[in-house]
């Protein structure tokens, strides 16, 4: 079926490091993913989109990487900063459906 | 500025009330969606709407209402059907439906009295 999951529901970095992000997803038939960034409070934000034709797709301090074969997405932060503590969710989008299905979310802190 | 704004920010409904909560947008964005967000959990759709006049059912529908008479707003019901309303309400835009990012308002906070 149509789902979406985080492996680790929270993750904690130091300040500077990078952080990978992972989501895995169950429908081969996905076809467009986007993580977002939520803080306390307030909606999502959007942080970077890629389409199943691509492996890799760069953003400013932002990666994402779709592993197709095993129905993977990763999210990498370069050089983590304060203000990147939120909670960040994967979302996928089945090819045709005008809906986007939503993960539970990982819960990033950085730690100073 | 361009964007998505919900209001109230925060709303509290007594037993058997409807409550409306505001949608809008200065995109030029033709989808709209309304989500609902528990606790510890993903965003669940209610409602979705790919042009004015034009709205369909998401997951959760139950116990709500929407209508879409203007592009720029998509305003929410909560009706007294709902038994379990208390949850974060979040407004969604994007330029068409499918295979384009949606763009969020900072939500309502619902809690019953």
């Amino acid at each position: 079926g149509e789902s979406v999951g985080l492996h680790l529901p929270t993750l904690s970095v130091q300040e500077g490091d990078n952080s990978i992000i992972n989501c895995a997803y169950s429908n081969s038939a996905s076809d467009y993913f986007i993580w977002y960034k939520q803080e306390s409070g307030k909606g999502p934000q959007f942080i970077i989109d890629i389409r199943s034709n691509m492996d890799k797709r760069q953003g400013q301090r932002v990666t994402v990487l779709l592993n197709k074969t095993v129905k993977h997405l990763s999210l990498q932060i370069a050089a983590t900063q304060p203000g990147d503590s939120a909670v960040y969710f994967c979302a996928e989008n089945l090819g045709g459906n005008e809906k986007l299905t939503f993960g539970t979310g990982t819960r990033l802190t950085i730690i100073p | 500025d361009g964007g998505i704004t919900q209001s109230p920010k925060y709303l509290f409904r007594k037993e058997g009330q409807n409550v409306t909560l505001s949608c809008e947008q200065n995109l030029n964005h033709d989808a709209m969606y309304w989500y609902r967000q528990d606790p510890g959990q993903g965003l669940r759709l209610i409602y979705y709407s790919q042009i004015v006049n034009d709205f369909q059912k998401g997951d959760i529908a139950e116990g709500y209402s929407v209508s879409r008479e203007k592009k720029e707003s998509f305003p929410l019901t909560v009706t007294s059907a709902q038994k379990n309303p208390t949850a974060f309400y979040l407004c969604a835009s994007s330029r068409t439906a499918g295979h384009q990012p949606q763009h969020f308002g900072d939500g309502t906070r619902l809690s019953i009295l």
